[in-house]
């Protein structure tokens, strides 16, 4: 089975900028998550998507959001960025809620 | 949301030491994941623990979940420089995993 991939995986966008990131799971696995991981902070949880729906949040501002389309694909989106947003975005799929994650490589993004 | 604090924070060790990291939390957990790093790499799921006093072996590595199932260790020995990263306990259960904030174990050849 092909792994979880992400794209991109490097992006470098300047303040007050938007991204999108995109994220496909393991085939099958129909529930995605997005964590943010900086060295200060450590990995925090962003969201989980499960069947479309927003299951569970974690808890970032309201520029962070994202979706899950029907075929389990996820995308990431980011307003207004900020500095401290500057981090490794990471995407993991499994196939229940909360069960075992299955991380991508993530996306490195700068903000400058 | 279910917070746990994993100690130590860092670890060096000289290869075929033993090597463990604990992951202690103030409440009751449903169960528990451990994941490992490696430098420059993604988390990857290593075990899941669900049962109280649960041990699970791979290999070298142990996994423990404490009785009162607010503890859980792991615990590698006769360390190799392929242990080297990153381990990571999220309890799972909760409306999100929430993880620690990770043992970064180094490795003396």
């Amino acid at each position: 089975k092909a792994g979880v991939t992400q794209t991109p995986r490097y992006l470098i966008k300047t303040r007050g900028q938007q991204v999108t990131l995109s994220c496909s799971p393991i085939s099958g696995h129909r529930s995605v998550s997005w964590y943010q991981q900086t060295p200060g902070q450590g990995l925090q949880f962003l969201f989980e998507y499960f069947s479309e729906t927003q299951r569970n949040k974690g808890n970032f501002p309201g520029r962070f959001s994202g979706r899950q389309f029907s075929n389990s694909r996820s995308e990431m989106n980011v307003s207004t960025l900020e500095l401290g947003d500057s981090a490794l975005y990471l995407c993991a799929s499994s196939l229940a809620l909360l069960g075992e994650q299955y991380f991508g490589p993530g996306t490195r993004l700068t903000v400058t | 949301g279910q917070q746990v604090m994993q100690i130590p924070q860092y670890q060096h060790v000289q290869e075929g030491e033993d090597f463990t990291t604990y992951c202690n939390s103030s409440t009751t957990l449903s169960n528990i994941q451990w994941y490992k790093q490696r430098p420059g790499g993604h988390p990857v799921f290593l075990i899941q623990l669900v049962k109280s006093g649960e041990v699970k072996k791979q290999k070298r590595l142990t996994f423990q979940f404490g009785e009162a199932k607010k503890n859980s260790s792991l615990h590698i020995t006769a360390t190799q420089t392929t242990d080297v990263g990153t381990y990571f306990c999220a309890p799972g259960g909760a409306q999100k995993l929430v993880f620690g904030q990770g043992t970064r174990l180094t490795i003396n050849p």
